[in-house]
């Protein structure tokens, strides 16, 4: 059974970069029938996502973010990551990766399964 | 950008009641949306596809129609454990969520 499992900083200070790395277990991060996306969900409020990779590098960046994101993949770890620069206090939120659904169509689709979510605060 | 909209925002319900929720997308969208169940502090968990393909081991109550703009989730009669917040997602273009349905008891 695929999970996904986020890890990193849980307080970050206004300006600097938010940093998290979602590890893939019980699967590959190689398939191809698959990107792997991050969303994000401030407190009381509902779902923005922010990008995706496929495991080649290729990637999705929502045009909002898409100036402070970066989002990585390290495919000997079944691992990929997240950063965003010069945060605020907008960007604190629950994130979540999640296996982000490409066999139907060339792209992606649907987000399944997802991590349980790591809270990052920016606050100094 | 493609936005989503769904309504209401909260609904209030019976354990037995027909439930329906409404998801309009600001352009059309064919049949490229999925929707969401999310229970409070958990990860939201995938209930359709494809507007109306049900994800597998989703109760058979769960149900969704629609095309173009305009899309419903259907729970043919509302259990205990259906009381939680309900996401639509497109991914015609990018991928963007509407802002929620919170199912609360009545």
């Amino acid at each position: 059974q695929l999970q996904l499992q986020e890890s990193g900083p849980g307080l970050v200070k206004p300006s600097e970069t938010l940093s998290l790395t979602c590890t893939v277990s019980g699967g590959s991060i190689s398939s191809s029938s698959y990107y792997w996306g991050w969303i994000r969900q401030p407190p009381g409020k509902g779902l923005e996502w922010i990008g995706s990779i496929y495991y080649s590098g290729s990637t999705y960046y929502n045009p909002s973010l898409k100036s402070r994101v970066t989002i990585s993949v390290d495919t000997s770890k079944n691992q990929f990551s997240l950063k965003l620069s010069s945060v605020t206090a907008a960007d604190t939120a629950v994130y979540y990766c999640a296996r982000h659904d490409a066999a139907a169509r060339p792209d992606p689709n649907w987000f399944d399964p997802w991590g349980q979510g790591t809270l990052v605060t920016v606050s100094s | 950008d493609i936005q989503m909209t769904q309504s209401p925002s909260t609904l209030s319900a019976s354990v037995g009641d027909r439930v329906t929720i409404t998801c309009r997308a600001s352009q059309s969208i064919s049949s490229w949306l999925a929707w969401y169940q999310q229970k409070p502090g958990k990860a939201p968990k995938l209930l359709i596809y494809k507007a109306s393909s049900l994800e597998s081991g989703v109760p058979s109550r769960f149900s969704g129609s629609g095309s173009g703009t305009e899309f419903t989730l259907t729970i043919s009669s509302l259990q205990p454990d259906d009381f939680a917040t309900y996401y639509c997602q497109q991914y015609n273009s990018l991928w963007t969520f509407g802002q929620g349905t919170k199912v609360e008891i009545k």
